[in-house]
């Protein structure tokens, strides 16, 4: 079956370092891969959109990049703040399928 | 211009009762999802609407769940004679388009409703 894994449930790092989250997945083909923040008691925000013929995306202070031959995607936040503390989703999306989210990795940044 | 609502924010009841879950989306999107995340968990998908084509129920957990999209809009969620496994926080989100191809399958989500079965 289609199984989604973000790193560690949780990670805290130093303000100013760069936070890498991780999203792996296995039985899954998808064409797109796309990272959301989620903040406490609110929905998803979308970031950052990769496709599956792409291997970097970038935005401001973010990163993503996505290997289909490992079957992973990195999520970097360079320069990190405070005001990046949140819960992180990654989230696939095959052709003509629907998406499927991962189980989110929560990032404290410490100042 | 206004994004994704639903109502109510939050919603308590007893075991076995029924509940309505209210989504509006964002004006001109024609895709329109239902997911449930419960403390800890990662989103679970549950229905999915695209214009006037026949909803995606793939997701629903159980017969007692159900929903439906009037006019192409507004959308309820119905849960039948709600269980403590239930209660979860149930998140709408709608988009643009679907599997375009581009960043118009990018899903605007609601804040959710939270919902206590007790």
């Amino acid at each position: 079956s289609q199984k989604i894994e973000q790193n560690s449930e949780a990670l805290n790092i130093q303000e100013g370092k760069t936070a890498t989250l991780t999203c792996n997945y296995t039985n899954y083909s998808p064409a797109y891969l796309q990272w959301y923040r989620q903040d406490p008691g609110r929905g998803p925000v979308f970031l950052l959109l990769i496709r599956e013929n792409e291997k970097e995306k970038r935005k401001e202070r973010l990163k993503v990049t996505f290997d289909t031959t490992l079957k992973q995607s990195l999520f970097h936040i360079t320069a990190s703040q405070p005001a990046d503390s949140a819960t992180y989703l990654c989230a696939l999306e095959g052709y003509g399928q629907n998406f499927v989210f991962g189980p989110g990795t929560r990032l404290s940044v410490l100042p | 211009g206004a994004g994704v609502s639903q109502s109510p924010s939050n919603k308590v009841t007893e075991k076995g009762k029924d509940v309505e879950l209210r989504c509006d989306p964002i004006s001109g999107h024609t895709a329109l999802y239902w997911y449930r995340q419960s403390l800890g968990q990662g989103l679970e998908f549950l229905i999915y609407f695209q214009g006037n084509s026949a909803p995606d129920k793939s997701g629903l957990p159980s017969d007692r769940f159900s929903a439906e999209r009037t006019g192409g809009s507004v959308s309820t969620l119905t849960i039948q004679r709600t269980q403590q496994e239930d209660s979860a926080v149930y998140l709408c989100a709608s988009s643009l388009a679907r599997s375009s191809g581009g960043s118009t399958d990018t899903q605007y989500f609601g804040p959710g409703t939270r919902l206590t079965v007790l």
